[in-house]
């Protein structure tokens, strides 16, 4: 596998279902992201971690708990989620964290979660 | 609350004919980042613009960062089907967080 990748790519959830999606960079990069994409609507930062420590948690429901082992994988643990929560759940990675003008996010396909 | 709004949302033209998508903010940003996402898959980096009143081309692509670094622009000169796919910008502001737009929709149709 190269670049970054998440499973499921296609998830689909009760209110009262517990799931998570698993994010992996194989580029050997610092800095991981988990970003909520929905339609007509700028990408929302989620997480932020820089050497698996969490460095950013902009305001998200307690519902949506992150994890990341090492630098090289992510986790994002879903429970008791809301309609509007469903959406594509992007995964980045970067070589750091910001302080570079050049410094470029790779994204994985993500996941399609559907929450009924 | 920084934004940078993007125009057109949504563009659909005929193979071969020429477009300008833009990105405005009020706000000015270090540098600023083009990606495009084909359905089904993540945004993929394009181009860093850095300096006021840069100028990069990448192929038939050619971007422009404002002299005042707080908009930009994505001319595509005899767009193809290939080059459909949502195009995003996103800036990086004095905290380097990455400020990002909604997006155009391009569809390019043979």
């Amino acid at each position: 596998e190269t670049g970054v990748t998440q499973t499921p790519r296609h998830l689909v959830m009760g209110m009262t279902n517990k799931k998570s999606l698993k994010c992996e960079q194989h580029l050997g990069h610092n800095a991981m992201y988990w970003y909520k994409q929905s339609a007509k609507k700028p990408l929302e930062l989620m997480f932020v971690y820089n050497f698996k420590e969490q460095t950013e948690n902009n305001s998200v429901p307690s519902r949506f708990s992150p994890e990341c082992p090492n630098s090289s994988h992510l986790f994002l643990h879903l429970h008791t989620l809301q309609p509007e929560d469903s959406a594509l759940y992007l995964c980045a990675s970067s070589p750091n964290l910001a302080g570079a003008v050049y410094n470029e996010q790779f994204f994985g396909p993500g996941t399609r979660l559907t929450v009924l | 609350t920084q934004l940078l709004e993007q125009s057109p949302q949504f563009l659909s033209i005929q193979e071969g004919e020429n477009l300008t998508v833009y990105c405005n903010s009020s706000s000015v940003f270090s540098s600023l980042q083009w990606y495009r996402q084909e359905p089904g898959e993540g945004p993929v980096l394009l181009v860093t613009v850095v300096t006021g009143g840069e100028v990069k081309k990448l192929k038939r692509l050619t971007f422009q960062f404002g002299d005042a670094r707080k908009d930009s622009s994505l001319h595509i000169t005899a767009a193809q089907p290939g080059d459909t796919g949502l195009y995003l910008c996103a800036g990086l502001d004095s905290n380097y967080q990455l400020i990002w737009g909604a997006g155009t929709k391009l569809i390019i149709k043979p």
